[in-house]
């Protein structure tokens, strides 16, 4: 069974509309993060949050909003889609913030038209 | 400048070869993993490092912190090796964070 679930796995938008990524982890871990994947860089850490506090946020952006409503889950809503926004985004988790490897769930393929 | 420079970018390999990919950190690592994305773009954990060595069936990572710099051996490489090895990195002042490096692309061939 897969341990970290993120929903949809593919996404089509159009420029300027909102949409939310789905992430689930049952792992029992405390500690949750967004990266993203693009074709123009590597794999880059977004945000990451403990016990369902943000405690890390190295996006420039305030159109990437993370959501937590439980401490298995954390969602991104991002708005005012961009083309530039297209890439893949991974959710990860680890047992504590700082503390032990991460695993990564199989991403969302996001294409901005 | 990248904080994780990975070499080579790309490489290929005969079956049954060995090979070793590079990671310098211009970072202070604390800790290192290694990940292979394979095609379908899901990262599979190779290896959790602190400062050390660690060995799993053919592969065979070591960490040297205060050199600055992680490397994976690949010994008899098989078909299903093939994909993309990335290393990532934290540091002590943001230990939240994974620094990637931009990947080695293996091909096995047969």
């Amino acid at each position: 069974d897969p341990k970290i679930i993120q929903k949809p796995k593919y996404l089509v938008a159009v420029t300027g509309s909102e949409k939310i990524l789905i992430c689930e982890q049952y792992l029992g871990h405390n500690a949750m993060y967004w990266y993203r994947q693009s074709a123009k860089k590597p794999l880059e850490f977004m945000f990451s949050y403990s016990y369902q506090k943000l405690m890390d946020n190295q996006t420039a952006s305030s159109r990437f909003q993370p959501q937590s409503s439980k401490k298995n889950h954390l969602d991104l809503q991002i708005t005012a889609l961009k083309p530039d926004d297209s890439a893949t985004y991974f959710c990860a988790s680890s047992p504590d913030r700082g503390l032990g490897e991460q695993y990564f769930g199989p991403g969302t393929r996001l294409t901005v038209l | 400048g990248d904080k994780v420079k990975q070499s080579p970018s790309a490489l290929s390999l005969q079956e049954g070869t060995n090979s070793a990919l590079r990671c310098n950190f211009s970072i202070a690592a604390t800790t290192v993993q290694w990940f292979l994305q394979n095609p379908r773009g899901s990262l599979m954990n190779l290896f959790y490092l602190v400062p050390g060595t660690k060995e799993n069936g053919r592969l065979k990572s070591a960490f040297d912190s205060k050199e600055s710099y992680s490397t994976l051996h690949i010994r008899d490489a098989q078909l299903e090796d093939s994909g993309t090895y990335f290393c990532a990195a934290e540091v002590l002042s943001n230990y939240n964070v994974l620094y990637f490096g931009s990947g080695t692309k293996l091909t096995v061939e047969p």
